[in-house]
Order: C-alpha cells, then sequence, then structure tokens
C-alpha cells in the first residue's frame, strides 16, 4: 500500500509560471509534511514542511498548500525558474513518534527558459 | 545548519565483495539514523532504522545478513552490503535525527553512495 501518493509524475512550466505539485497520504498518524527537492547524484534537500496545525505556509517562492480534511498538500513554486528545473518529493512521518520519513514517488519538472 | 557527511560518494566493486558506507553526524549528536535506497528515477525507499547501541531495524523485504547496520556511535552509522551482485547497484542515501531539538526541522540527509557492481 503507498502511504504518501504524488502527482504528476512529471511537469513542463515556462519560466515565470507556477509548478503546483500534489499529495495525499493514508495515515492520519501523521504529523509532519516536507517538501524535498534533489538534483542528480545527491541528496535530497528540505525546501519546506508544514503540520497539520496549519492550512498553509509560505517561504520565498514555495507555498504549501494543506487540506488535512482531504489528506492532501501541495507544493506551489511561483515565479518558477530555470534553475528550480529539478525532482521534488512529498513525505510525510510520525515526527512525534521519531518515525522514518515515507516518501512519494517524485515530480520532475522542467522548467523552460 | 546541520551536517550529515556519507563516504564514499561514488563506489564501484566486482560482484561478490563487500561495501561499508558511512554516514556522519558532523556537528549533532544523532540519536537514529535512517539509511533509504534509490533506483533511478524513482522514489527513496525506506531498508532500515538504525539506533545507537541497538539492533537495526529492517523494513519487509530487507535482508539483515545482507545489509548489516552498526550504529555503534552517536555521530557513526554504516551500511555494509555484503557480497555485493548487480541487482545490489543503487544510490544510498542516510539521514540522520537530531535530538533535542524542537518540532522544527530536525532530519538531515547525507549526499549520497552510488553504488556499482560489476
Amino acid at each position: 500500500q503507498q502511504q504518501v501518493k504524488q502527482s504528476p509524475q512529471s511537469l513542463i512550466v515556462q519560466k515565470g509560471g507556477i509548478s503546483i505539485i500534489n499529495c495525499a497520504y493514508e495515515n492520519t498518524a501523521f504529523d509532519y509534511f516536507p517538501w524535498y527537492q534533489q538534483f542528480p547524484g545527491k541528496g535530497p534537500a528540505l525546501l519546506i514542511a508544514i503540520r497539520p496545525d496549519v492550512s498553509e505556509k509560505k517561504e520565498g517562492r514555495f507555498t504549501i498548500s494543506f487540506n488535512k480534511s482531504a489528506k492532501q498538500f501541495s507544493l506551489h513554486i511561483m515565479d518558477s525558474q530555470p534553475g528550480d528545473s529539478a525532482t521534488y518529493f512529498c513525505a510525510a512521518s510520525k515526527d512525534q513518534a521519531g518515525t522514518a520519513l515515507i516518501f512519494g514517488k517524485g515530480t520532475t519538472l522542467s522548467v523552460s527558459s | 545548519g546541520a551536517v550529515v557527511s556519507q563516504h564514499p560518494s561514488r563506489v564501484i566493486c566486482k560482484s561478490g565483495t563487500s561495501v561499508k558506507i558511512e554516514c556522519r553526524s558532523l556537528d549533532f549528536q544523532a540519536t537514529t539514523m535512517f539509511w533509504y535506497r534509490q533506483f533511478p528515477k524513482q522514489s527513496l525507499m525506506l531498508m532500515a532504522t538504525s539506533n545507537e547501541g541497538s539492533k537495526a531495524t529492517y523494513e519487509q523485504g530487507v535482508e539483515k545478513d545482507k545489509f548489516l547496520i552498526n550504529h555503534a556511535s552517536l555521530t557513526l552509522s554504516t551500511l555494509t552490503v555484503t557480497s555485493a551482485h548487480p541487482e545490489d547497484s543503487s544510490f544510498y542515501i542516510c539521514s540522520a535525527r537530531r535530538q533535542g531539538l524542537g518540532p522544527n526541522e530536525k532530519l538531515f540527509f547525507g549526499s549520497g553512495t552510488q553504488l556499482s557492481v560489476l
């Protein structure tokens, strides 16, 4: 059973556009929802994270929207740039319990100039 | 920010040999470390959870006798791939959990090890 479902698998956005990636989770015990960016041959780097007591969090060009009742959360990248071209993973964990992150399958973003 | 050093970054070995990968938390103590495996263009799959001073907990389908994990100190965990075969070729990534912080980010990832078994 896939605990974190991510879509789309790939995304092409023009420079300056908005990139939107969606995730849905199964386990209501999850209490920590981060997004990671990964470049080829590198480990994932944390972009932004949210907890279920907040519906939205913004950091620079990155925004997480969180819908607890629907068990969904999404990443919005505003003013997308070619340098944003990478693979993005959503994840979830039972952070208070100290469990590992469970990752979505990833979205490959290409920002065309 | 906190740094997790993973070494080596790339290793090529012959089939049947063993390979050790080190994961070090450089400026914090990590009571728990996680090991992931990532195949090309796929997600990170959790292999095992390693707690300092105790045996690792392996995910279903991961052979504990093949992937030996040792977490002997609060700053070092090692993953040894024993009798490696070509199907073990993958990108291995560790993550360290920093103790003592509040409810914000406390998981830090290494830069990964690309293992190629010939």
